[in-house]
């Protein structure tokens, strides 16, 4: 069983509207990642947090640390979003490791 | 980008072939790891390492070995390729391993063993 559950698996979206990704986990955590990764492309690291909110261009990332979740936000978005998003968290003892939802593919459509 | 390159970005070899993944980096980072990425699974961790010489597993080991012999190159080796091998492998590197450190990715090699 992924300690790191994402939702949704899947999402279409038209050009403009205000997308949500949803991480939740299972264990105590000291941070929280998100990654962007393009079709046949490398994976980009867009956050990193341990609480609070955290802001970059149109993406606003969250956490809650008490209910063990996390939300990705993209205002008015952009065919160029498409890409599938990934959170990580770390866990356990071992602080160089990084546990990873399976991922959420966006598509956004003109 | 962080400066991390993967060698070769494509290969398809046989079953029971060796294969060796080279991953290269010009950032200076003491840690270094090894992924794989499969459909319906989340990035998993093969092995990493965290210097020179000092390498550990991951949750996914089995069937691979890696080397450091140099801070800047961290080598994948699958000693017999098995048809499960077959997936993408991404090489990422951290400055340490402290939590709030992040992993920057290469940009990773497709590996097909027929």
């Amino acid at each position: 069983k992924n300690e790191v559950e994402q939702s949704p698996q899947n999402l279409t979206a038209q050009e403009g509207e205000f997308i949500t990704i949803n991480c939740s986990y299972s264990v105590g955590i000291s941070a929280l990642h998100w990654l962007q990764q393009h079709p046949g492309g490398g994976i980009v690291s867009l956050f990193m947090l341990s609480s609070g909110k955290k802001k970059h261009g149109r993406l606003i990332a969250t956490i809650n640390i008490q209910e063990k979740h996390s939300s990705l936000h993209i205002t008015a978005s952009h065919p160029r979003d498409s890409a599938v998003y990934i959170c990580a968290v770390h866990s356990g003892g071992s602080n160089y490791k990084l546990t990873f939802g399976k991922g959420t593919l966006l598509t956004v459509n003109p | 980008d962080a400066g991390i390159t993967q060698s070769p970005r494509h290969k398809v070899t046989e079953t029971g072939t060796p294969v060796t993944l080279r991953c290269h980096q010009t950032e200076n980072h003491r840690y270094m790891y090894w992924y794989r990425q499969d459909p319906g699974h989340g990035l998993r961790l093969i092995h990493y390492s965290y210097g020179v010489k000092d390498t550990d597993k991951g949750e996914v080991s089995d069937g691979y070995s890696v080397s450091r012999s140099k801070t800047e190159d961290f080598l994948l080796t699958l000693e017999s390729a098995t048809s499960s091998q077959t997936s993408v492998y991404f090489c990422a590197i951290s400055e340490s391993g402290g939590v709030r450190n992040e992993q920057f990715f290469g940009p990773g090699t497709r590996l097909t063993v027929l």
